[in-house]
């Protein structure tokens, strides 16, 4: 199993760009997650998904949006790049067997920068 | 709102000296609690959760409701335990994560 992958690993915008990010998992989980790393700020919950079809926003929802139509996949957009979102994004996927078990597995992360 | 607070960003020791990541959680129920950890160059993995009440890699947490703490504790640190350690709670309403801001731990040989 490949577990939770990322694409691109690393990416450069200019001001105005926009991008997708994609994240898949290979465990068959419902729940996926989009973060994004600052310093100083750990980690900040940007969307999530609680299974195929539907999106939830997080903490800092504002200038992405997303979209999970296959259940392996959750995508994050940017339709308009500022620098203010120069990150490193990660995804995460967890299984829905209850809150106790709610362990999230984590990809290796995509650093973007935004000039 | 429910926050997670490392009040440390980063903290240093020596080998073998015994150390303590501090977290503290603001939910006033019962909250389920856990610690990640980032490795250099590797990705954001769970090391423990208090349900468990387990021992990895040496290290233990033990949650204080009184002082609404999950401080996550080794006698003996070692060079391999540097890392970015993130707390984290999950939120008594949602099956989110509400993570702490951090702290990076750097053990010196």
């Amino acid at each position: 199993n490949a577990g939770v992958t990322q694409t691109p690993k690393f990416r450069v915008l200019k001001t105005g760009q926009s991008m997708t990010l994609l994240c898949a998992q290979d465990m068959n989980h419902e729940y996926m997650y989009w973060y994004r790393q600052d310093p100083g700020m750990g980690l900040r919950l940007i969307h999530y998904s609680v299974g195929e079809g539907t999106t939830a926003k997080g903490e800092v929802p504002d200038g992405y949006n997303v979209s999970r139509l296959k259940k392996q996949n959750f995508l994050l957009g940017l339709e308009s790049a500022a620098p203010s979102q120069t990150s490193v994004y990660f995804c995460a996927s967890s299984p829905p067997d209850g809150k106790i078990n709610n362990e999230q597995f984590f990809g290796p992360g995509t650093r973007l920068t935004v000039l | 709102a429910q926050r997670v607070t490392q009040p440390e960003k980063l903290l240093s020791v020596f080998k073998g000296a015994p150390v303590e990541l501090k977290c503290n959680y603001s939910y006033s129920g019962s909250p389920e609690l856990f610690w990640y950890v980032q490795y250099s160059r590797q990705r954001l993995q769970l090391l423990l959760r208090h349900i468990s009440r387990e021992s990895i890699k040496g290290f233990t947490a033990d949650l204080n409701k009184g002082e609404t703490s999950f401080h996550l504790k080794k006698p003996f640190a070692q060079e391999e335990d540097s890392a970015m350690y993130y707390c984290a709670s999950l939120s008594y309403n949602t099956d989110k994560l509400i993570f702490g801001t951090g702290t990076r731990l750097q053990v010196f040989p």
